[in-house]
């Protein structure tokens, strides 16, 4: 599989602040990028998701900004909360197969 | 938004125990199943894709003798690790794609996850 890259592994934040999560992929025939978000124990759940036509997506706190040229995409959540502690994955999926390639995730911890 | 149900969310087994694992689609006709693998903090690996009513497609690496996949109808798939040893306790996740509209199909939809620990 081709892979994404995410960055950083783990992130400390504070309450009220800006986390920055950040993904590379070099399959071009992704159309699709979702963030998933993780609490241990649980599967993912589809948080927002982006297709490479458009630069930025937002939804309540969470936006995706999305660079096709550079092929990097991030999420940013405004005003983190301690709920929103989890492990976060981005992917990469292409028209067609539907398979989904993950990053390796980012542990986010937001402190109060 | 759609729901997949996947059963039990923890087993606990001996080794050379079988165990089932269910995933079912509760409220979209689910046309492939995906089942993934994930090791304590660490992002999950896809075993295998199945499709409704043929044969399922394994990731290198993975034995098909060992995890078996059976996609018998469009609102439920399940994994069979047969013989469990203890290097098979992992958590086990599906995730199902599909659905009656479009704009449905190319979301995942993931199942709340099973710890299998073999003793």
């Amino acid at each position: 599989q081709q892979q994404v890259k995410q960055s950083p592994q783990s992130l400390i934040v504070q309450k009220g602040g800006i986390s920055i999560i950040n993904c590379a992929y070099e399959n071009t025939a992704f159309d699709y990028f979702p963030w998933y978000q993780q609490f241990p124990g649980k599967g993912p759940a589809l948080l927002i998701a982006i297709r490479p036509d458009v630069s930025e997506k937002k939804e309540g706190r969470f936006t995706i900004s999305f660079n096709k040229s550079a092929k990097q995409f991030s999420l940013h959540i405004m005003d983190s909360q301690p709920g929103d502690s989890a492990t976060y994955f981005c992917g990469g999926q292409g028209a067609g197969s539907y398979q989904l390639t993950f990053g390796k995730g980012t542990k986010l911890s937001v402190i109060p | 938004g759609a729901v997949v149900s996947q059963h039990p969310s923890r087993v606990i087994c001996k080794s050379g125990t079988s165990v089932k694992i269910e995933c079912r689609s509760l409220d979209f006709q689910a046309t492939t199943m995906f089942w993934y693998r994930q090791f304590p903090k660490q992002s999950l690996m896809l075993m295998a894709t199945s499709n409704e009513g043929s044969k399922a497609t394994y990731e290198q690496g993975v034995e098909k003798d060992k995890f078996l996949i059976n996609h018998a109808s469009l609102t439920l798939s399940t994994l069979t690790v047969a013989s469990a040893h203890p290097e098979d306790s992992s958590f086990y996740i599906c995730s199902a794609r599909g659905g009656l509209y479009g704009a449905t199909n190319e979301k995942l939809f993931f199942g709340s996850g099973t710890q299998l620990s073999v003793l």
